[in-house]
């Protein structure tokens, strides 16, 4: 059974940092791309990051690009958010998903709540 | 970015009904465009990636099709377990971007 459980989301104030993880299982993760896309309450879907299998190229979307970073580590089938300089706007869930451009497995979500 | 655009935006459909949801992109994405489902509280999941290739375990009822810039998801006859929210992706070029869904309600 595939499951991606993510874990990491809390209550931060504007401007605080905060780290997701998303840990996998079965299936083959160390050659999987994976991805972080979120969902603002009430909201629709919107694709953040991706990384490659082997982590050389990772690509995100504007409205986190120099805030957040994707990063993984194969030995542990884990992935990874560095989320920082966080902003009210930034408030929803947040789910790991594997694919290289679309989503076949997503976790169940962590919140992320940002606000004072 | 490309931007996707789905109608109608909610719709409310008895059991058996045909269903039928549009999704337009605002430039060219060829083929690459993906379904999900999503029901309240739980995760999205893939039903239909590059157009019309059905996701493994996915019931036949779902149909996608299109190409360019306009596209349709059908369910050929509408069951009960098939409320929830559909959305669109376009998996041509970075970013991603969904359309901003449409809610699927059983009368």
């Amino acid at each position: 059974e595939v499951r991606l459980v993510e874990s990491g989301g809390d209550l931060v104030q504007p401007g605080g940092s905060l780290r997701l993880s998303c840990v996998a299982s079965g299936f083959s993760f160390s050659t999987s791309d994976m991805n972080w896309v979120r969902q603002a309450p009430g909201k629709g879907l919107e694709w953040i990051s991706n990384i490659s299998s082997s982590a050389i190229s990772t690509f995100s979307a504007e409205s986190v690009k120099g805030r957040f970073t994707i990063s993984r580590d194969n030995a542990k089938n884990s992935l990874y958010l560095q989320m920082n300089s966080l902003r009210v706007e930034d408030t929803a869930i947040y789910y790991c998903a594997s694919g290289a451009s679309y989503f076949r497995h997503w976790g169940q979500g962590t919140l992320v709540t940002v606000s004072s | 970015d490309i931007q996707m655009t789905q109608s109608p935006s909610a719709l409310s459909a008895n059991v058996g009904d045909k269903v039928t949801i549009t999704c337009r992109a605002s430039q060219g994405v060829r083929n690459w465009l993906a379904w999900y489902q999503q029901k309240p509280g739980g995760a999205p999941h893939l039903l239909i990636y590059k157009t019309s290739t059905l996701e493994s375990g996915v019931p036949s009822r779902f149909v996608g099709s299109g190409s360019g810039t306009e596209f349709t998801l059908t369910i050929s006859s509408l069951q009960p377990d098939d409320f929830g929210t559909y959305y669109c992706q376009q998996h041509y070029t970075y970013p991603w971007t969904f359309g901003q869904g449409t809610k699927v309600d059983i009368k």
